[in-house]
């Protein structure tokens, strides 16, 4: 079973740039793996931001795109804006069919 | 947009099953491509996956968690379901139903094991 590695935590200033990684034990993350992310704030149910590597939902915000960079998914988020501030979690595929999420990202913006 | 609601007991004493179903709106639970997935969160700590059955019936399950968990679905209800045997106070979590793709996520139900 794959073990996947985040940045426990990032912070970024407002309007800044930053980019948050996901990395499989098992060696490259690629567009097989039908990387997911999610944004968990404080006392609500986490949301997805990014399916399929590079899919947006109807509610993400456009400063937010999804990538792979460097055999990792990424997300990286241009613009930084204070109600960015939450939790960030990458989900793939693992073997056999099944799943496996990170550990997650503290991002603070400050 | 489709609608996940997770339902059940939100207690359960230690060594007992715990079961929980997701009703789904919009769309059946049989049909298209979409795995529906139960995913948990204890309080404080970060998400585990903990399975998912395909539309085809097919299920997947978290290697930690597969000799106790089982996933199905009920077509005449909507529904998916998943039962959790032999329950410990580790098991005490939020409990969401997702459905992939595109990751659309019920509200949670916080399941606690306590006697």
């Amino acid at each position: 079973q794959a073990v996947v590695t985040q940045e426990p935590s990032l912070t970024v200033s407002p309007g800044g740039t930053v980019t948050l990684t996901c990395a499989s034990s098992t060696g490259a993350v690629t567009s097989g793996h039908y990387p997911y992310w999610f944004q968990q704030k404080p006392g609500q149910a986490p949301r997805t931001l990014i399916y399929d590597t590079d899919k947006k939902q109807s509610w993400t915000p456009a400063r937010f795109s999804g990538s792979l960079l460097g055999g990792k998914a990424a997300l990286t988020l241009s613009g930084a804006q204070p109600e960015d501030e939450a939790d960030y979690y990458c989900l793939f595929s693992n073997t056999g069919g099944g799943r496996v999420i990170g550990g997650g990202t503290k991002l603070t913006v400050l | 947009q489709v609608h996940l609601q997770e339902s059940g007991p939100g207690l359960v004493k230690p060594s007992q099953t715990l079961s929980l179903t997701c009703t789904v709106s919009s769309g059946s639970v049989n049909s298209g491509n979409f795995y529906w997935n139960w995913i948990r969160q204890p309080a404080g700590k970060g998400l585990e996956w903990i399975g998912r059955i395909y539309t085809n019936g097919a299920t997947f399950y978290s290697p930690s968690l597969r000799s106790r968990v089982t996933i199905s679905v009920d077509t005449s209800k909507n529904q998916f379901s998943l039962k959790l045997n032999s329950v410990t106070v580790a098991d005490t979590a939020m409990y969401y139903c997702v459905r992939e793709p595109p990751g659309f996520w019920g509200q949670g139900t916080m399941v606690t094991v306590s006697s």
